[in-house]
C-alpha cells in the first residue's frame, strides 16, 4: 500500500472514446503529478497540479487534461483516444523523505 | 530538450555478481533520483542525490552523483534474486525536485540467475 490510490486498475477503451482516471492520497498532499509509462519505457511527465491549478506540463497534447479537487484528489482526462495512448498511467505525490510516491497505476488499453 | 540516457538496457547476472547501471543527462541536473520497478509494479523511490560528487549507500546499493551533476550510477554488490526489476534514474533540471517535472531514463532491467 503506497498511500496513493488509483482507479480503475485496468481499463479497455475504443479509439475515439474519452476516459477519466482517478487518484487520491491518504495524506492529502497538495501537489500531484501524472505520468504515462508506455511498455518498456520510463515514465513520461504529463502534468502537475498544485492547489487545484496546473503547475507544469510535459509534451502532451491538449486532449490530455486534468483536475485537482479541494480534497487534493485528482483526475486525468483523455479525449479522442488513440491507439498510442495505451499505457500505464501513474499519479504521484511528493515528500522530501520519500521522493515521489507513485500509485499502482491504471493500465489503459485502447483498441 | 533535456534527455536522460541509461545504459545498459538489460543486464543478466549470476546471483552474487555485482551490477552497475549508468545514467547520463544532456544538461546539468539540480538533483537525481533513483527508482526501482518490479515486473507488473510501479516505480518505488530509492534515493535522491543533490550535491556534486555525492555518494550514498543503502546496504548493498551505492549511488553516486557526478562532479558535473550530469551523470550518476547505481552499483549493487553481490546481487540477490530480490534485486530483480527495472532501475530508473530520473533527473530534475529546474531547481526544485518537488515542483518540476522529472525526466526519466529508459531504465535498466536486471535479471538475476539463482
Amino acid at each position: 500500500e503506497t498511500g496513493v490510490t488509483q482507479s480503475p486498475t485496468h481499463l479497455i477503451k475504443t479509439r475515439g472514446q474519452q476516459v477519466t482516471l482517478r487518484c487520491s492520497s491518504q495524506s492529502g498532499h497538495n501537489t500531484v503529478s501524472w505520468y504515462q509509462q508506455a511498455l518498456g519505457q520510463g515514465p513520461q511527465f504529463i502534468f502537475q497540479y498544485y492547489r487545484e491549478e496546473e503547475n507544469g506540463r510535459g509534451n502532451f497534447p491538449p486532449r490530455f487534461s486534468g483536475l485537482q479537487f479541494p480534497n487534493y484528489s485528482s483526475e486525468l482526462n483523455v479525449n479522442a483516444l488513440e491507439l498510442d495512448d495505451s499505457a500505464l498511467y501513474l499519479c504521484a505525490t511528493w515528500t522530501w523523505d520519500y521522493g515521489y510516491t507513485f500509485g499502482s497505476g491504471t493500465r489503459l488499453t485502447v483498441v | 530538450g533535456q534527455q536522460v540516457m541509461q545504459i545498459p538496457q538489460y543486464q543478466h547476472v549470476q546471483e552474487g555478481e555485482d551490477f552497475t547501471t549508468y545514467c547520463n543527462s544532456s544538461t546539468t541536473l539540480s538533483n537525481i533520483q533513483w527508482y526501482k520497478q518490479r515486473p507488473g509494479g510501479h516505480p518505488v523511490f530509492l534515493i535522491q542525490l543533490v550535491k556534486s560528487g555525492e555518494v550514498k549507500k543503502q546496504k548493498r546499493l551505492t549511488f553516486q552523483f557526478g562532479e558535473a551533476k550530469k551523470n550518476s550510477s547505481l552499483h549493487i554488490t553481490a546481487t540477490q534474486t530480490t534485486d530483480v526489476g527495472t532501475y530508473f534514474c530520473a533527473g530534475s533540471g529546474d531547481g526544485s525536485s518537488n515542483t518540476g517535472k522529472l525526466i526519466f531514463g529508459q531504465g535498466t532491467t536486471l535479471q538475476v540467475k539463482p
